[in-house]
């Protein structure tokens, strides 16, 4: 366990809608990324942060954009979802000895 | 554009065989190399692989890079039910990791 929670774990929402996905974390690292993982894809880039207000893109940054204003979190906004972002939305922090990443617990996003 | 492709994308074994999963990649500013482990729920870390030709072992599960032909392998000798899962590899640069699609492993009692 790293430290990382996400919320919301699920969430159903409706075409065009604007979603936020929070990750956040307990023990101050620096680098924070989201990603989400679709079957026969493994899990893909969206945008990662390498400090409070830095941010870059991924490689499937389309349609999305993130915000860290404090160290322990990091916001993932979906500005009007479509049926293309369902997915599992991980979260994950560079720790560890050799900078290895861990994960959150996930967030299921469920758009109809 | 960073390429990691594992193989078999999935593979079912009875408990006790041995399981061999492979992953290949062609990445630009190569850091190391990722092995994660997902059951239903957040992937989990393996091991991290930076130099050729050293085995990285945990328990039944065992690991070694090939740097200059870019792969690596996974062992997983002795399968138990436990071990069903995806098997995920990944490779670092400066700052990312870029995955594979996974190996999804099934072990049958």
């Amino acid at each position: 366990d790293a430290g990382i929670t996400q919320s919301p774990r699920h969430k159903v929402t409706e075409t065009g809608t604007p979603v936020t996905l929070r990750c956040h974390q307990t023990e101050n690292h620096r680098y924070m990324y989201w990603y989400r993982q679709d079957p026969g894809h493994g899990l893909r880039l969206i945008h990662y942060s390498y400090g409070v207000k830095d941010t870059d893109k991924g490689e499937v940054s389309d349609g999305y954009s993130v915000s860290r204003s404090k160290t322990e979190d990091f916001l993932l906004t979906l500005e009007s979802a479509t049926s293309s972002q369902t997915s599992v939305y991980f979260c994950a922090i560079r720790a560890g000895p050799s900078y290895e990443q861990y994960f959150g617990p996930g967030t299921r996003l469920t758009v109809t | 554009e960073d390429k990691v492709v594992q193989s078999p994308l999935s593979l079912v074994v009875h408990e006790g065989d041995t399981v061999t999963l492979n992953c290949s990649y062609e990445v630009t500013n190569f850091r190391s190399l990722l092995w994660y482990k997902q059951e239903k729920k957040a992937p989990t870390f393996l091991f991290m692989l930076t130099s050729s030709g050293i085995e990285k072992k945990s328990g039944r599960l065992s690991s070694i890079l090939d740097k200059k032909e870019l792969f690596s392998i996974l062992n997983i000798t002795a399968t138990q039910t436990g071990d069903s899962a995806i098997y995920l590899c990944a490779v670092l640069n400066d700052y990312k990791l870029s995955f594979g699609a996974g190996t999804t492993v099934t072990v049958r009692a």
